[in-house]
């Protein structure tokens, strides 16, 4: 399986500060059809995830702009530009260009 | 608005049996591959597997750790999704959620049923 492997694990926040979060993977997620299948989403606690990037650096309807995804190959980042109170929680990248799909472990974004 | 509402968790002994449903709207639901994801207490995501529409048909894909006693399966009339699961164990409990995918899992999610696999 591929191994998704996010750094850090737990990052303390500024408000109004940028934050990123970065996502490395065991194998290429370049897919044959020439896309790369990297998602970010966001939950906290008690709430089901929300998707905010797919496919590497599509954001999602409705998702802030202050959210973007970048990266290729097998190294990937997402970045927020000015942290708010809201984007507190559990951040994971998930990869579904190979089989299984697979998570990171999650990076814990607290002020 | 769309909207994916589960329903049929609950307590089941190791070895037994449960059905969890996913009623979906606002969108084309037979159009959709979809998806399952569990979340153990305190843990991680983990794909469990998903139906996958082809031109006429559907097919399934799992993960190891559920291949062979989980099945997915769909009523596209009744926009619903199901996730049967059969000889249950204790590392199955989790909350298990339905996403619906586009360009990829989880473009909405449900809001998640618990699991809890216990004698």
């Amino acid at each position: 399986d591929v191994v998704m492997t996010q750094s850090p694990l737990s990052l303390p926040v500024t408000l109004g500060q940028p934050a990123s979060i970065s996502c490395r993977s065991s194998q290429s997620l370049l897919h044959s059809d020439r896309n790369t299948y990297l998602t970010w989403f966001h939950q906290r606690p008690g709430q089901s995830p929300r998707r905010l990037i797919y496919k590497v650096s599509d954001r999602d309807s409705g998702v802030p702009d202050r959210f973007s995804g970048s990266g290729s190959g097998t190294y990937f980042t997402l970045t927020i530009s000015r942290v708010e109170a809201e984007d507190v929680g559990v951040y994971y990248c998930l990869q579904g260009t190979h089989w299984p799909q697979t998570f990171g472990q999650g990076t814990k974004v607290e002020v | 608005e769309v909207q994916l509402v589960q329903s049929g968790g609950g307590l089941v002994q190791p070895g037994g049996s449960l059905r969890l449903s996913c009623v979906a709207s606002g969108f084309t639901f037979s159009d959709h591959h979809m998806d399952w994801v569990r979340q153990a207490p305190g843990k991680g995501l983990e794909w469990v597997g998903r139906i996958i529409k082809t031109r006429q048909t559907y097919t399934t894909e799992y993960s190891a750790s559920v291949k062979g006693r989980f099945t997915i399966s769909r009523d596209d009339s009744k926009k619903s999704l199901y996730l049967q699961m059969t000889r249950l164990k204790t590392e199955d409990t989790a909350v298990y959620y339905c996403g619906k995918d586009n360009w990829g899992l989880g473009e909405f999610w449900g809001q998640g049923t618990l699991v809890t696999v216990s004698s």
